[in-house]
């Protein structure tokens, strides 16, 4: 499968407790993206980061990316009720779409 | 961003009939993509629309059963035709947006199909 590797594929946490998704990949990459998907509806994207980025951050989250070992995590400080969702990473394909990986689904509880 | 949107949000159908799914988009773009979101699954790309020419299909998936249509550059339709039970998905359409420094992909809403 090309799909890139998510875990955990569940998370559950307690309200302003940080939560931490990792994702691997196997083959070279330019970006590796971030989205949300709430319910099951459309995806939001969070966050890209180029290959020749370490590290980026977009107000409570920070990506980082290791493309010596294929991987990247996604962590969200402080996670709040409206944060549950669940979370999917992405690279770009062959036709410019993305390849999603399987996805986190993370519950922060009140 | 773009702002994109789908039609039906929603749809319960029965086996054998056949479903068309709009994707509208609030300004012209080269690129759409149709993909399909099985029950607690990832998404998987079902195909892409360039208008002007017939839609490029993946592994798996054939245009008999997923016909799609790219009448201009904000428009597009994919049909979820002889439906059955495995076909209840959300199906999304996205196009990309290239703004510079970022390439971002956007997302319908998606829409929600039940096949009885």
């Amino acid at each position: 499968s090309q799909q890139g590797e998510e875990d955990p594929q569940a998370l559950s946490i307690q309200e302003g407790e940080n939560a931490t998704m990792n994702c691997s990949y196997k083959t070279s990459i330019n970006n590796l993206q971030w989205y949300r998907q709430n319910s099951g509806r459309g995806l939001v994207h969070l966050i890209l980061i180029r290959s020749n980025e370490r590290e980026k951050h977009s107000g409570r989250l920070r990506v980082t990316l290791d493309t010596s070992k294929k991987s990247s995590s996604l962590l969200i400080t402080a996670s709040r009720a409206a944060d549950t969702a669940s979370y999917f990473c992405a690279r770009g394909g062959s036709q410019g779409n993305l390849i999603f990986g399987k996805g986190t689904k993370l519950s922060v509880k009140p | 961003s773009a702002v994109i949107s789908q039609k039906p949000s929603r749809d319960i159908c029965q086996r054998g009939t056949s479903l068309t799914i709009q994707c509208q988009v609030d300004s012209q773009v080269t690129m759409m993509f149709w993909y399909r979101q099985q029950p607690g699954q990832s998404l998987t790309l079902i195909a892409t629309a360039n208008q002007g020419s017939e839609a490029t299909y993946e592994s798996g998936f054939v245009i008999d059963k997923f016909p799609i249509s790219r009448p201009n550059l904000t428009f597009s339709t994919l049909t979820v035709s002889n439906m059955s039970p495995e076909d209840s998905s959300i199906y999304l359409c996205s196009v990309e947006r290239a703004t510079g420094v970022t390439d971002t992909q956007y997302f319908g809403p998606g829409t929600r199909l039940t096949v009885l």
